[in-house]
């Protein structure tokens, strides 16, 4: 109950296609999604993230969208970049958990040119 | 967000030895998290340190292991003891953002090579 499943597991986009990754989930007592970005040699850098009082959250080429009811959550890089190219992480919180992130399995991107 | 550093970035160490991996942070944060990212796979939470008291282990990993100091509200370690060859991982430190409730910020890493 505690797992948050990510798919796909790798992803190829081409330069201005719209990237989508899903995430679900099961744990209802979840109540903060964020989304990491990683490159490989780097720490994982918080991109977005959205509570599930609301239906969707936009920054710039980034959204997330959220369906409370299926229990998923789906980040969309929207004109998706060479330099978007990167491993993506769903995550998801309990805030009545001490501050326990529970990751997908991530999925890598390749934006070709 | 906090500026976190690690030290050191990355190391390889014989089997049966100790690392002491070191998390500094810019400013004081109450929550500070370490993290375990296998090759190629996801992050798994070891601990969360807690200032002035012991760290709480997530299922799987002990303190005989892991051995973690808090010693303040800037500064972190966390020790891999007695290593082996299944220990390489990168380990992460993360903090608790300020400005918004349950925000976690990463540090750099630590990538541990055991032979």
């Amino acid at each position: 109950q505690q797992q948050v499943k990510q798919s796909p597991q790798s992803l190829i986009v081409q330069k201005g296609g719209i990237s989508i990754i899903n995430c679900a989930y099961e744990n209802t007592a979840f109540d903060y999604f964020p989304w990491y970005q990683q490159f490989p040699g780097k720490g994982p850098a918080l991109l977005i993230a959205i509570r599930p009082d609301v239906s969707e959250k936009k920054e710039g080429r980034f959204t997330i969208s959220f369906n409370k009811s299926a229990k998923q959550f789906s980040l969309h890089i929207m004109d998706s970049q060479p330099g978007d190219s990167a491993t993506y992480f769903c995550a998801a919180l309990n805030s009545g958990n001490t501050g326990k992130l529970i990751f997908g399995q991530g999925t890598t991107l390749q934006v070709k040119p | 967000s906090a500026v976190i550093s690690q030290k050191p970035s990355r190391d390889i160490c014989q089997r049966g030895t100790s690392l002491t991996i070191q998390c500094q942070v810019d400013s004081q944060v109450t929550m500070m998290f370490w993290y375990r990212q296998q090759p190629g796979q996801s992050l798994t939470l070891i601990a969360t340190a807690n200032q002035g008291s012991e760290a709480t282990y997530e299922s799987g990993f002990v303190i005989d292991k892991f051995p973690i100091s808090r010693p303040n509200l800037t500064f972190s370690t966390l020790t891999v003891s007695n290593m082996s060859p299944e220990d390489s991982s990168i380990y992460l430190c993360s903090v608790g953002g300020r400005a918004v409730y349950n925000e976690q910020f990463f540090g750099p890493g630590t990538r541990l090579t055991v032979l």
